[in-house]
């Protein structure tokens, strides 16, 4: 497993503002995913971040509300842009190490709050 | 659309007791099932299981999977306050690791 940070741990927005999380391991990974978790519900993945180059997003989320960056093997960065209180959530990042098959692991969240 | 439908939704017991979680799924190109535990905010890794009828086993917690009934379930003995989470199964599926995630099942450990 890995050392798995991100920060802010949480935040209260206003509306119609953005922001950005940033998640940073301490080793290299193979892959790196945002995930998000509205309160009572279950983790739903946003996007696959892919090191130099464009992140794979699932459906129902888009590039232009969540902006990913991954310029390398240890940091991605998620924005949450022109948030309303729907964006209310725990937002996690996750890494895997494997080639073929992929456990997993979670960095501590972020809570976002949007008034 | 690949769905996992975990059960029960909520489990209170009393420390001591012995649980078992249940989990089923329907996805397309099935890789592995992973099982996690939730308290606040960030999801620990707890087992990933890929083979059929192999338990796998840490402390008081074990897990297995079935295959052929598409399920799998987490077994915990002599549970303890501690063991109060959210439990989450979730299945990677098809390509590029898609995690999928059930609801999970909330467990309470009363004294």
């Amino acid at each position: 497993s890995a050392v798995i940070s991100q920060k802010p741990s949480r935040d209260i927005c206003q509306r119609g503002t953005s922001l950005t999380i940033q998640c940073q391991v301490d080793s290299q990974v193979t892959m790196m995913f945002w995930y998000r978790q509205q309160p009572g519900q279950s983790l739903t993945l946003i996007a696959t971040a892919n090191q130099g180059s464009e992140a794979t997003y699932e459906s129902g989320f888009v590039i232009d509300k969540f902006p990913i960056s991954r310029p390398n093997l240890t940091f991605s960065t998620l924005t949450v842009s022109n948030m309303s209180p729907e964006d209310s959530s725990i937002y996690l990042c996750s890494v895997a190490f494997g080639l073929f098959s992929y456990e997993q692991y979670f960095g501590p969240g972020t809570r976002l709050t949007v008034t | 659309e690949d769905k996992v439908v975990q059960s029960p939704l909520s489990l209170v017991v009393h420390e001591g007791d012995t649980v078992t979680l249940n989990c089923s799924y329907e996805v397309t190109n099935f890789r592995s099932l992973l099982w996690y535990k939730q308290e606040k905010k960030a999801p620990t890794f707890l087992f990933m299981l890929t083979s059929s009828g192999i338990e796998k086993k840490s402390g008081r917690l074990s897990s297995i999977l079935d295959k052929k009934e598409l399920s799998s379930i987490l077994n915990i003995t002599a549970t303890q306050t501690g063991d109060s989470a959210i439990y989450l199964c979730a299945v990677e599926a098809g390509t590029a690791s898609k995690l999928t995630f059930g609801t999970g099942t909330r467990l309470q450990v009363t004294l």
